[in-house]
């Protein structure tokens, strides 16, 4: 699998725009671009997921570079509830996930 | 409400026991996942199945086993439990495509302690 880059940690004001940062610089052409979160306690929730073009859910928006090096998850307005650690994860049969970025959301 | 129930939140076992972690989801899914999480690792995949009676090993096979025999049921196997096995145990599902963890669901985890 190739290899993802996120910052340790980030931190985010309340009902602030997030952007969490990913580098993978080694992608291949084929490779999906997936982010999961892990709240305190819980398993993995997937979050969005892209190939090439931007991506848009009711949870966040997914920009992908135009080289593919690099993505980032967009997390509109933050609420407590999205204090988690987010994943940002490639391949199309992931074996790892990194550690993640552990966001903390300041009210 | 989709689900993928692992058998146990917590359990202790003895060192050289067989284990069974199960794991049931109810969304119809080709794709079962066995991760472990240990901190300071993040989750490396055990083995995954993309259908019944197949399994794949991932990044980290030695020392389990997986059985599918239902679509819905995905088994992990500690034949004989070590101390390093202890850790969080995640099972996950997702429907078949290009990508095995396109909208993949994770169970609660079971925290599983070899003592």
């Amino acid at each position: 699998d190739a290899k993802t880059t996120q910052p340790n940690s980030m931190e985010s004001n309340e009902e602030e725009p997030v952007h969490l940062p990913c580098n993978h610089s080694t992608i291949s052409g084929t490779d999906y671009i997936h982010w999961y979160r892990q709240l305190p306690s819980q398993g993995p929730e997937y979050v969005i997921h892209g190939l090439t073009s931007n991506v848009n859910n009711r949870m966040a928006s997914l920009a992908i570079a135009e080289d593919r090096k690099s993505s980032t998850l967009i997390l509109h307005r933050a609420t407590l509830r999205d204090a988690a650690v987010y994943y940002c994860i490639l391949g199309n049969t992931p074996l790892v996930f990194g550690k993640g970025t552990r966001l903390s959301v300041i009210a | 409400d989709v689900k993928v129930t692992q058998s146990s939140r917590y359990l202790v076992k003895r060192t050289g026991e067989k284990v069974f972690l199960e794991c049931v989801q109810d969304m119809d899914h080709e794709n079962m996942f066995w991760y472990r999480q240990d901190p300071g690792l993040g989750l490396r995949l055990i083995y995954f199945s993309y259908d019944v009676k197949m399994k794949e090993k991932g990044d980290i096979p030695e020392g389990y086993s997986v059985s599918r025999e239902k679509k819905e049921r995905f088994s992990l196997i500690l034949e004989s439990a070590s101390t390093n096995q202890t850790s969080m145990y995640l099972c996950a599902s997702s429907q078949g495509g290009a990508s095995l963890l396109r909208w993949a669901f994770f169970g609660q985890g079971t925290r599983l302690t070899v003592v």
